[in-house]
């Protein structure tokens, strides 16, 4: 059964102080990576898909990188408008579409 | 601007009543999704629709309907046969489902309640 683990569940951060979210995965037919930022109350919005291993990302300040079995979102000097949770979904040819997802990092910064 | 919609942002349901939420999108997407949200957990998918009168159950359609009558609006039905039925409720749409178009987006979702 394909598993999708996001660690840490929650991060609390001061402004400025960088820090890495992963996403750890046991899929077959891996396709590709999607990051998604959620904040309270609304839906997720996309931010990365990643379709290769060793492909990076950035927006702002956050960045995207995919390995065969793991994913990181980097954040670099963050704000406190970075503030959300960031979830991850795999993209796998079993699932076309029908995405997995991870139960998300809520990340906190604080001024 | 395009994009999903989805109301009510918030409902309240009795026990024994059937509601339904309504998603519509303007962004000329051929595929439609409802997913469940509870707190602390993933997205969970309920069901799918990868073109106009067709759709398909997700892992959790146990308790829930749709129908796909337009290309633009998929509205979900959660019916009494649904044990626990509050959380929240995120609509969604891609262009397809293959190997390309494949990016979900979703709408601002929708709260429901049971009272």
């Amino acid at each position: 059964e394909d598993q999708v683990t996001q660690s840490p569940e929650a991060l609390r951060l001061q402004e400025g102080e960088s820090s890495s979210l992963n996403c750890s995965y046991t899929v077959s037919g891996l396709r590709g990576l999607f990051w998604y930022r959620q904040d309270p109350g609304k839906g997720p919005e996309f931010l990365f898909t990643l379709y290769s291993a060793g492909e990076e990302k950035e927006k702002e300040r956050l960045k995207a990188t995919l390995t065969k079995k793991e994913s990181f979102l980097h954040i670099t000097a963050p704000k406190p408008e970075d503030s959300a949770t960031y979830l991850c979904a795999p993209l796998t040819t079993d699932s076309w579409g029908k995405l997995q997802f991870g139960a998300g990092t809520q990340v906190v910064v604080t001024p | 601007d395009g994009g999903i919609t989805q109301s009510p942002k918030y409902l309240f349901r009795k026990e024994g009543q059937n509601v339904t939420l309504s998603c519509e999108q303007n962004l000329n997407h051929d595929a439609m999704y409802w997913y469940r949200q509870d707190p602390g957990q993933g997205l969970r998918l309920i069901y799918y629709s990868q073109i106009v009168n067709d759709f398909q159950k997700g892992d959790i359609a146990e308790g829930y309907s749709v129908s796909r009558e337009k290309k633009e609006s998929f509205p979900l039905t959660v019916t009494s046969a649904q044990k626990n039925p509050t959380a929240f409720y995120l609509c969604a749409s891609s262009i397809g489902m293959g190997a390309s178009g494949n990016t979900i987006y979703f709408g601002e979702g929708s709260w429901l309640t049971v009272v």
